[in-house]
């Protein structure tokens, strides 16, 4: 079975300073990653995802990850956080294809000082 | 947000008793979910649909079951509940195609 590792359980930053979240995934197939972002009290949202082509994918509200086959990892990044990035962020896989089954990893929680 | 609303939002019931949680959607997407999410864990899944009365078991079913007798409708049933069972139930589905997952605003079970 597949599984997904976020090293990174907790991460602090200034406001303006540039932030990289590590997802490594085990699993020796075809795979479609994803990344997840949840708001205090909200439910999860999608940033963005790989499926094919392009190994870095850009999402929504200036995020991107690089999808790296040879190390298994799907990276999170973005130049310049904010105070509103503070969330949790979860990375996520699927190697099912048909039924989708999403396997997450732990989640790595994102504080932005001020 | 997909069209997915999940009740009741919050619940606090005692061991031992039975608990069915609801998720609706109002797309017609064929595949639904129901997973929990624990401090430590990530989301879990539960158990999942791929159509009307057709469910299959994720990786921690024990102790839930499903049902799903209309396309819109997804339910989980604790049969009894446990404390450890307390957490944040979420259902989600799949836009084919897209191979996306929608979540709803989720249900925080409390077993006492």
């Amino acid at each position: 079975a597949q599984s997904v590792s976020q090293h990174n359980h907790h991460v602090i930053l200034s406001e303006a300073a540039s932030l990289e979240l590590g997802c490594n995934y085990s699993y020796g197939g075809t795979v479609n990653l994803f990344w997840y972002v949840q708001y205090p009290g909200q439910h999860l949202q999608l940033l963005l995802k790989y499926f094919s082509g392009d190994p870095l994918v850009k999402g929504i509200k200036g995020f991107e990850a690089e999808f790296i086959k040879s190390k298994f990892s799907f990276n999170l990044r973005k130049p310049s956080v904010q105070w509103s990035d503070t969330a949790e962020y979860f990375c996520a896989v699927t190697t099912n294809f048909g039924n989708e089954k999403l396997t997450f990893g732990t989640g790595t929680r994102l504080t932005i000082i001020p | 947000d997909a069209g997915i609303t999940q009740s009741p939002r919050h619940k606090v019931t005692e061991t031992g008793t039975p608990v069915t949680l609801r998720c609706h959607q109002t797309e017609n997407h064929r595949y639904m979910y129901w997973y929990r999410q624990d401090p430590g864990h990530g989301l879990r899944l539960i158990h999942y649909s791929y159509g009307v009365k057709d469910t299959d078991k994720g990786e921690v079913s024990d102790g839930y079951s499903v049902s799903r007798s209309k396309t819109e409708d997804f339910l989980l049933t604790l049969e009894s509940a446990t404390s450890s069972q307390t957490s944040v139930y979420f259902c989600a589905i799949l836009k084919e195609g897209s191979y996306e997952q929608y979540f709803g605003p989720g249900t925080r079970l409390t077993v006492t």
